[in-house]
């Protein structure tokens, strides 16, 4: 079983929709990531949460340490939205454990 | 906003052969960290360096060995390449020093073995 798991693995939705991606994980962790990943290759990190919830624009992460569960909204999502959304939890203070990813589409 | 910068950005090599990339993190971040993709793969975690030295060893073939310099630059050396060494390899720093743990990623460079 891997230390990270995300689902669903693929999703597409219509324009509009709600989005929502979950991140379960079995082990202590200090913090997690939500990475975005696009066609081309390149990662960029949407958030990084400890605790709690936190919005940057159409975007909501939260967590639930008790449980060990994390979850990524997007709401009034987009066409550009598409793309591969990571979860990765930070061991400590170093190395990241990355989930399987979740590829989202978003049809026009 | 200065980014994390790698270099080259697209690397081909044969199988034998040795390759040199580097990572020139963000401006006054301490850390770096680099992960390794596989085609179809998530990412795995290579080894990392805080304040020049190394602070964590993941699944790092002996093949490979990496340095953080004076600077902060790093550079991942791998020698005698083989075919399944073809990935993307990502390079992340943070500002551990600063208390500031989130990872900030490079574009990658990507590597294939022919």
């Amino acid at each position: 079983k891997n230390e990270v798991e995300q689902s669903p693995q693929n999703l597409t939705a219509q324009e509009g929709e709600f989005i929502t991606i979950n991140c379960s994980y079995s082990v202590g962790i200090s913090a997690l990531h939500w990475l975005q990943q696009h066609p081309g290759g390149g990662i960029v990190s949407l958030f990084m949460l400890s605790s709690g919830k936190k919005k940057h624009g159409r975007l909501i992460a939260t967590i639930n340490i008790q449980e060990k569960h994390s979850s990524l909204h997007i709401t009034a999502s987009h066409p550009r939205d598409s793309a591969v959304y990571i979860c990765a939890v930070m061991e400590g203070a170093q190395k990241l454990v990355f989930g399987q990813g979740t590829r989202l589409t978003i049809n026009p | 906003a200065a980014g994390v910068i790698q270099s080259p950005r697209h690397l081909i090599k044969e199988k034998r052969e040795t390759a040199t990339l580097k990572c020139y993190p963000i401006p006054r971040h301490d850390t770096v960290y680099w992960y390794q993709q596989g085609p179809g793969q998530d990412p795995q975690f290579l080894i990392s360096f805080y304040e020049k030295m190394q602070s964590d060893k993941g699944s790092i073939p002996d093949r490979f060995s990496a340095q953080q310099f004076s600077d902060y630059h790093s550079e991942l050396n791998m020698s005698s390449l083989e075919l399944g060494d073809s990935a993307l390899y990502f390079c992340a720093s943070s500002s551990i020093l600063r208390g500031s743990y989130e990872q900030y990623f490079g574009p990658g460079t990507r590597l294939t073995v022919t």
